[in-house]
């Protein structure tokens, strides 16, 4: 089946460590997004990829990196210097260069402080 | 800047009867309107999309959003609840000029039966 895979489901991270988070996507889509979520404010873009090997910020993208070096791939990394990381991850992709094109999203990760 | 309002954050139904999920939004020019959904603990799913065209816009699941140009809305409404539609529901506006899709804050639905 063609889709978006997120792993893994559930994260803990302790005080200063980096811990990445897995996005791998079987659609042949050039775009990819990683999306935050928090109750009570939606969705906020982290980083997004149209391109391998290129990526822009997003609306809050202190304390988080990312790579693009496959097209199927990207990982997002959130850093010791996110101070407050618990949150659901979404990761999305979508067809570069159509207006009006859908995102389609992976299951998400929940990430969660020790 | 585009940008999208829900302002309830969640709605009740009775199965059976017809629901609205209110969007109003923010853009100069013409908007890119759409709605997803959210089941618990999973992604976002497409539900439809307002591009041009016809004021009526059909979606997955019986699920349809009326365009209101002069109201700035972009209602999700059903005719008949169904218990399984009970989730969280996204507003979202593509900004012209990063392309990037606006998400709302989300609303609730909770239907009961």
């Amino acid at each position: 089946d063609g889709g978006i895979t997120q792993s893994p489901k559930y994260l803990f991270r302790k005080e200063g460590q980096n811990v990445t988070l897995s996005c791998e996507q079987n659609l042949n889509h050039d775009a990819m997004y990683w999306y935050r979520q928090d109750p009570g404010q939606g969705l906020r873009l982290i980083y997004y990829s149209q391109i391998v090997n290129d990526f822009q910020k997003g609306d809050i993208a202190e304390g988080y990196s990312v790579s693009r070096e496959k097209k199927e791939s990207f990982p997002l990394t959130v850093t010791s210097a996110q101070k407050n990381p618990t949150a659901f991850y979404l990761c999305a992709s979508s067809i570069v260069g159509s207006t009006n094109e859908k995102l389609f999203f992976g299951s998400g990760t929940q990430l969660s402080v020790l | 800047a585009q940008s999208v309002a829900q302002p309830e954050d969640q709605v009740n139904v009775a199965e059976g009867n017809p629901l609205t999920v209110k969007c109003t939004y923010s853009v100069s020019g013409n908007p890119y309107l759409f709605w997803y959904v959210q089941y618990p603990n999973r992604g976002l799913q497409f539900l439809l999309k307002y591009i041009t065209g016809d004021n009526l816009v059909k979606g997955s699941y019986g699920f349809e959003a009326e365009f209101n140009k002069s109201q700035t809305s972009f209602h999700l409404k059903k005719p008949s609840a169904l218990v399984s539609d009970s989730a969280l529901y996204f507003c979202a506006v593509r900004d012209y000029n990063t392309d990037k899709l606006i998400f709302g804050t989300g609303t609730r639905l909770q239907v009961f039966p």
